[in-house]
């Protein structure tokens, strides 16, 4: 069965410092990658996705993801983060074998400290 | 802008009660999803449905029904609430069924006393 792995549940951090949270996923066969990220008592919003193409994707917020398929990953970086940023942020995958349904992962919480 | 709207933000239950949570949306999407959130173990698929009057089982359906009568509205029926079904309840639709464009309610949290 397929999986996705947020390999760090709290991340905390500090206002103006980088952040990578990780992801990795069990199979690079047709998938799709996304990340969500979800503020304290609201729904899920789509931060970014990759479909096709190019292997670095932009996102909302200044926040940018890399697809490594020899590695499986899709990990998200931000090169400077800011109080708002404050969130859990969830990893989610669709394979084609799985008629492309959202699987996610555990989430990870970042907490963003002045 | 999309919108899927979820009747109850809070709702608390007694065991045993039987449970509709309601979701809509308004923009004529085929599919319709019905996830549960719980600490460290993020989101989990409960039941979806790419049409009208049809329905499939999700990774986690045990305990729970739904029904979607019309193409807006999306139902999920705990048939006789338990305490293990405490947790946050999150819809989802989208227009094309390929893991992309889902829009997300702001969540049902329920708690079973």
């Amino acid at each position: 069965a397929q999986s996705v792995t947020q390999l760090d549940s709290q991340v905390p951090v500090f206002e103006e410092a980088p952040v990578e949270l990780r992801c990795n996923y069990s199979s690079s066969v047709s998938v799709y990658l996304f990340w969500y990220v979800q503020y304290p008592n609201q729904g899920l919003q789509l931060l970014l996705k990759y479909l096709s193409g190019s292997t670095l994707v932009k996102g909302i917020n200044g926040f940018e993801a890399e697809f490594n398929k020899s590695q499986t990953s899709f990990h998200l970086r931000k090169p400077s983060v800011h109080i708002s940023d404050t969130a859990e942020y969830f990893c989610a995958v669709s394979w084609y074998t799985n008629d492309y349904k959202l699987s996610f992962g555990a989430g990870t919480t970042v907490t963003v400290r002045a | 802008d999309v919108k899927v709207t979820q009747s109850s933000r809070y709702l608390v239950k007694r065991t045993g009660e039987k449970v509709f949570l309601e979701c809509v949306q308004d923009m004529d999407h085929e599919n319709m999803f019905w996830y549960r959130q719980d600490p460290g173990l993020g989101l989990r698929l409960i039941y979806f449905s790419y049409d009208v009057k049809m329905k499939e089982k999700g990774d986690i359906p045990e305990g729970y029904s739904v029904s979607r009568e019309k193409k807006e509205r999306f139902s999920l029926i705990l048939e006789s609430a338990s305490t293990n079904q405490t947790s946050m309840y999150l819809c989802a639709s989208s227009l094309l069924s390929n893991g992309y464009g889902y829009t997300f309610g702001s969540g049902t949290r329920l708690t079973v006393v």
